[in-house]
């Protein structure tokens, strides 16, 4: 199947500081990525639907000021936390689908944000 | 609005059962269904994908039925083995790829 990275896969910082993950398809153009959040021992929730070339689409309750996504070619899409607080400190996880013939989608490794 | 549902929460189960994991959803036009299974601390590995039009795949020991008009999913595993323990989540695709997860179901499978 198709290989999706994220960078970093941890990170831990301040309280205040600004972090970036990056969502990557490898083998594959992906017009649609998406960011979701998992809290401990709780599902996924899906946070936006980043459109490349596009402003992302946000789920209600998710601060667009707060994570801010860009996808700026068809292989990358970036999630930025700014002025993280400890409340933000969750995984994240991104997915992307094919951009011809969607059937499926393909689910990054995830990225576990701590904020102290 | 999607929900989905999986039943039960946890599960223990002594080495060499077979099982069934279940999942419900309230909205029976989806594009797909996936099984993920997710070690603590870790990411989703991807189990099993049936297509709206499919009505099981099968995988070495598990096996994944869809019922589309009843809203029911079920992951059928063979056989466990303390290596299953894990949690395994059902993900319902309804809209080309916005997924709503379930809740997972914690499987613990005991030597």
């Amino acid at each position: 199947g198709a290989v999706v990275s994220q960078h970093p896969s941890r990170v831990i910082c301040k309280s205040g500081t600004s972090v970036k993950i990056e969502c990557r398809s490898l083998d594959f153009q992906a017009t649609t990525m998406f960011w979701y959040r998992q809290f401990p021992k709780k599902s996924l929730m899906l946070m936006a639907t980043s459109n490349e070339g596009s402003k992302a689409t946000y789920e209600q309750g998710v601060e667009k000021d707060k994570f801010l996504i860009n996808h700026a070619s068809l292989t990358l899409s970036t999630l930025t936390v700014t002025s993280a607080h400890p409340e933000d400190s969750s995984f994240y996880i991104c997915s992307a689908a094919l951009k011809v013939a969607y059937n499926e989608q393909f689910f990054g490794p995830g990225t576990r944000l701590t904020v102290l | 609005k999607q929900e989905v549902t999986q039943i039960p929460a946890a599960l223990s189960v002594p080495e060499g059962e077979n099982l069934v994991l279940n999942c419900s959803f309230t909205d029976s036009a989806i594009y797909n269904l996936q099984w993920f299974r997710q070690d603590p601390g870790k990411g989703l590995t991807s189990l099993l994908l049936i297509q709206s039009s499919q009505r099981e795949q099968t995988s070495g020991r598990l096996n994944a039925s869809l019922d589309k008009s009843s809203g029911r999913s079920t992951l059928y595993i063979a056989a466990s083995q303390p290596g299953d323990s894990a949690t395994y989540l059902c993900a319902v695709d309804t809209n080309a790829g916005k997924s709503t997860f379930g809740d997972g179901t914690t499987l613990t499978v005991k030597p």
